[in-house]
């Protein structure tokens, strides 16, 4: 069945980039998503890209899709502590439901 | 992007009462929305799929009769907990899909439910 596998723990120190990480296993995803979650809250969508993109870049977001190793990354540029979430990656496309991997603690240290 | 609200944010109740969440689309008319259950160790298990006008679709291993779903509007999902226990205890958040472009999901600020 479809799976999507993150780290579960991210440690940057401030003002430095962080990568997060995730494989998948379905290779007729559409889209694939990134989420950002802050402690208590809901999931906020961050960005997504088309499965025939291999990049996209959107401020100090730059997303990397490796379809042939099913691999996508999540850069962030010049973290800051309010950069501090899980932040979930996740497969699907419009018609179908949408597979989340178990998330990845971004944590600062100063 | 969508507005999707998500009342009570937090709820305390008695072992053996039942508790409603509601879910709404406020910009946006959703046929479907999603209701997730999220474990303390972070990971979202999808609940169910719920569908305006029809039944909701379970995930296995949930069950219908504890975890009343209704979608009786393109804009309302409600969650039922029914006869709740402390194990329901978790943080449920759902979610409406925007129609066309990516699909992707657009959540509410998720319900903390406790069970004492």
């Amino acid at each position: 069945g479809e799976d999507v596998e993150q780290s579960l723990f991210l440690s940057v120190r401030e003002g430095d980039s962080s990568v997060i990480n995730c494989t998948y296993t379905d290779s007729s995803s559409t889209y694939l998503y990134w989420y950002k979650q802050e402690p208590g809250a809901g999931l906020q969508l961050l960005t997504y890209i088309f499965s025939n993109m291999d990049m996209k870049q959107d401020q100090r977001l730059t997303v990397l899709l490796n379809k042939k190793d099913k691999h996508l990354s999540l850069r962030i540029a010049d973290t800051q502590t309010g950069d501090s979430a899980i932040y979930f990656c996740a497969e699907g496309s419009s018609a179908s439901k949408i597979i989340f991997g178990s998330g990845t603690r971004l944590s600062i240290r100063p | 992007g969508a507005v999707v609200s998500q009342h009570p944010s937090w709820v305390i109740c008695k072992s053996g009462t039942s508790v409603k969440i509601e879910c709404r689309s406020l910009d946006f008319q959703a046929t479907t929305m999603f209701w997730y259950r999220q474990f303390p160790k972070q990971s979202l298990m999808l609940m169910a799929t719920s569908n305006e006008g029809s039944k909701a679709t379970y995930e296995q291993g949930v069950e219908k009769d504890k975890f009343l779903i209704n979608h009786a509007s393109l804009t309302l999902s409600t969650l039922t907990v029914t006869s709740a226990h402390p194990e329901d205890s978790s943080f449920y958040i759902c979610s409406a899909r925007s129609s066309g472009g990516a699909g992707e999901l657009f959540f509410g600020e998720g319900s903390r439910l406790t069970v004492l």
